[in-house]
């Protein structure tokens, strides 16, 4: 079985910018959760999709957006990249919701200049 | 806000010896989870343990996990140069899975 797969690897952006970041779930895993990881915060918890439906959502601005399709792939969209927004983004997935085992992807480093 | 809190945040050991970790949160939990992150990459579930369980074994691993200190450890016995990387534990909170600081273990040869 295919493990959680995130495009691209790495991203270089500048200010204001904005940035879309993709995640395919392991095949049968119905929720995606988004986690962002700096050295100063560690990871923080971004939100997660269930069938289609976002079903919880962290403390983070409105500038970070997310949705999930059809066949559970998931995607996060950041808009007016901050400097701040540098970090590196991690999609997980789990079967039902996002509580239990976690498979994780092996992220998309974001460079923000 | 992190529920798992780390200790400590870096330990350095030499192959074979083993390598402990705790972890102390806050509130009650249903289980307690620890991941393994090789640096820059995305994490890997190592063991659950669940509020009714004491101990777990995982080949090299060994958690433990105490509901009435709200604490747990992660035990590495025979260290090897390939456990170098950092070691969170993850509560749920508010229905999501919420991660401390991290231990940052290194594997000295």
């Amino acid at each position: 079985k295919a493990g959680v797969t995130q495009t691209p690897r790495y991203l270089i952006k500048t200010r204001g910018q904005q940035v879309t970041l993709s995640c395919s779930p392991i095949s049968g895993h119905r929720s995606v959760s988004w986690y962002q990881q700096t050295p100063g915060q560690g990871l923080q918890f971004l939100f997660e999709y269930f069938s289609e439906t976002q079903r919880n959502k962290g403390n983070f601005p409105g500038r970070f957006s997310g949705r999930q399709f059809s066949n559970s792939r998931s995607e996060m969209n950041v808009s007016t990249l901050e400097l701040g927004d540098s970090a590196l983004y991690l999609c997980a997935s789990s079967l039902t919701q996002g509580v239990e085992k976690l498979f994780f992807g092996s992220g998309t480093q974001l460079s923000v200049l | 806000s992190q529920q798992g809190e780390e200790d400590p945040q870096a330990l350095s050991i030499q192959e074979g010896e083993n390598a402990t970790m705790n972890c102390s949160y806050k509130t009650s939990i249903n289980n307690l989870q620890w991941y393994r992150q090789n640096s820059g990459r995305g994490l890997v579930h190592l063991i659950l343990i669940r509020s009714n369980e004491r101990e777990k074994h995982s080949g090299r691993l060994r958690v433990t996990l105490d509901t009435s200190k709200k604490s747990s450890s992660l035990l590495i016995t025979a260290s090897r140069a390939a456990d170098t990387a950092s070691y969170f534990c993850a509560t749920e909170g508010a229905q999501k899975l919420v991660f401390g600081q991290g231990t940052r273990l290194t594997i000295n040869p």
